[in-house]
């Protein structure tokens, strides 16, 4: 079936520092890609919708100059923690929808970011 | 208001037991609907797409009532395999753009 990889699962840094977070659509082509936060206990926020050759779209309240996306081929989205500071620790999540009747969506595995 | 709103429990049960969750939605645009399962720190994954027509995949069922905005989840003989969080899901309209809402905790006891 089709399978969503995220790269890393799991970074530790220091603040000010950046960090790059790859989501890749493994067996199928995707358009768009999205991009969610997950403080822990509470549910998934959707940050950002990524689109193959254009900008991406921010949900309100998401600093686009903080959360940088770039959704590079038809296969990989990347977002860009700039700067990132205790508060954005987070698990931080992406899917990728396939069509069909139900426009399913398949997430990837995750990436647990904390800044020191 | 939340757009997707579910009582966040915990539900402890027992094995052998049937539990029910509930979730409501506000927007009537809302086309596609799902429950999603999510172990603790994974990522979700789906449980089953919920129909108006209500669908059952085991011991699991699922309805939609439109005209109340409510999705419903049915889990029967409860399994300690089943203790994680369920997540009711709502696609607005055409953007693949998915609501989540705040997950209902089910622990399964022995």
């Amino acid at each position: 079936g089709a399978v969503v990889s995220q790269h890393p699962s799991r970074v530790i840094c220091k603040s000010g520092t950046s960090v790059k977070i790859e989501c890749r659509s493994l067996d199928f082509q995707a358009t768009t890609m999205f991009w969610y936060r997950q403080f822990p206990k509470k549910s998934l926020m959707l940050m950002a919708t990524s689109n193959e050759g254009s900008k991406a779209t921010y949900e309100q309240g998401v600093e686009k100059d903080k959360f940088l996306i770039n959704h590079a081929s038809l296969t990989l989205s990347t977002l860009t923690v700039t700067s990132a500071h205790p508060e954005d620790s987070s698990f931080y999540i992406c899917s990728a929808p396939r069509s069909g009747r139900d426009n399913e969506q398949f997430f990837g595995p995750g990436t647990r970011l904390t800044v020191l | 208001r939340k757009e997707v709103e579910q009582d966040p429990g915990p539900f402890n049960v027992p094995e052998g037991a049937t539990v029910a969750f509930n979730c409501t939605y506000s927007n009537s645009a809302s086309q596609s609907f799902f429950w999603y399962r999510q172990d603790c720190r994974k990522e979700p994954k789906l449980l089953m797409s919920v129909y108006s027509s209500g669908n059952e995949d085991g011991r699991f069922t699922a309805q939609l009532n439109r005209a109340s905005q409510y999705i419903s989840l049915l889990i029967r003989d409860s399994k300690l395999s089943d203790s994680a969080t369920y997540l009711c899901v709502v696609n607005r309209g055409r953007t693949y753009k998915y609501i989540f809402g705040t997950g209902t905790r089910l622990k399964v006891l022995a």
